[in-house]
């Protein structure tokens, strides 16, 4: 069965500070992956995608990274800021599915 | 939140009421999609349509329907048989070809409450 781990549950950190989330995979055949940023009460926003032939990917202070032997990818923020405090969803595509398969999240507070 | 939008933002349901959240895309999109979240859990799906007049369900359809009569638009019917409809419940799109094939895009949301 597919499944997609996140870790932390949740995360408390100081403004300014970095941080990295982890997510390991067990989805095959593998497609892409994707980290979505939800804020309270709103849709997930799409972060990065990253084929199996991409290892980093970057968008503003978040770099995703990609270890497809491991199955594992970790998202990292640098710099934290308020804004950052959200749920950052780990999503994993399958060739030949339309239905990805989503981790359950871990939810970051940053606080000044 | 791109181009798909849900309305409304908040509904509040009586026990016994059907009630109807709406998804609407402008993205071209084929393939759309209705997922329910929960506090402290994960997204799970409840329908897919990968084309118009079709749909499948997904991991808990059971008290739900949807239809597909527009490739813009995707409504989901919350039935009297769903026994604990109270949730955040968020619409999706995706293509079904190209490079970006399955990056899925979500709308706002439509917060559920039963009353």
């Amino acid at each position: 069965k597919n499944q997609v781990e996140q870790s932390p549950q949740s995360l408390i950190i100081l403004e300014g500070k970095n941080c990295t989330l982890q997510c390991n995979y067990t989805v095959s055949p593998f497609s892409n992956l994707r980290w979505y940023k939800q804020d309270t009460g709103r849709g997930p926003v799409s972060l990065t995608i990253m084929t199996f032939s991409e290892n980093t990917k970057s968008n503003g202070r978040y770099t995703a990274t990609l270890d497809a032997d491991t199955k594992q990818s970790s998202l990292h923020i640098t710099a934290s800021q308020l804004s950052d405090s959200a749920s950052y969803i780990c999503v994993v595509a399958s060739g030949g599915s339309y239905i990805p398969t989503f981790g359950r999240g871990t939810s970051l507070i940053v606080h000044p | 939140d791109g181009g798909i939008t849900q309305s409304p933002k908040y509904l509040f349901r009586k026990e016994g009421q059907n009630v109807t959240l709406s998804c609407e895309q402008n993205l071209n999109h084929d393939a759309m999609y209705w997922y329910r979240q929960d506090p402290g859990q994960g997204l799970r799906l409840i329908y897919y349509s990968q084309i118009v007049n079709d749909f499948q369900k997904g991991d808990i359809a059971e008290g739900y329907s949807v239809s597909r009569e527009k490739k813009e638009s995707f409504p989901l019917t919350v039935t009297s048989a769903q026994k604990n409809p109270t949730a955040f419940y968020l619409c999706a799109s995706s293509a079904t070809s190209g490079r970006l094939n399955n990056e899925q895009f979500f709308g706002p949301g439509t917060r559920l409450t039963v009353l």
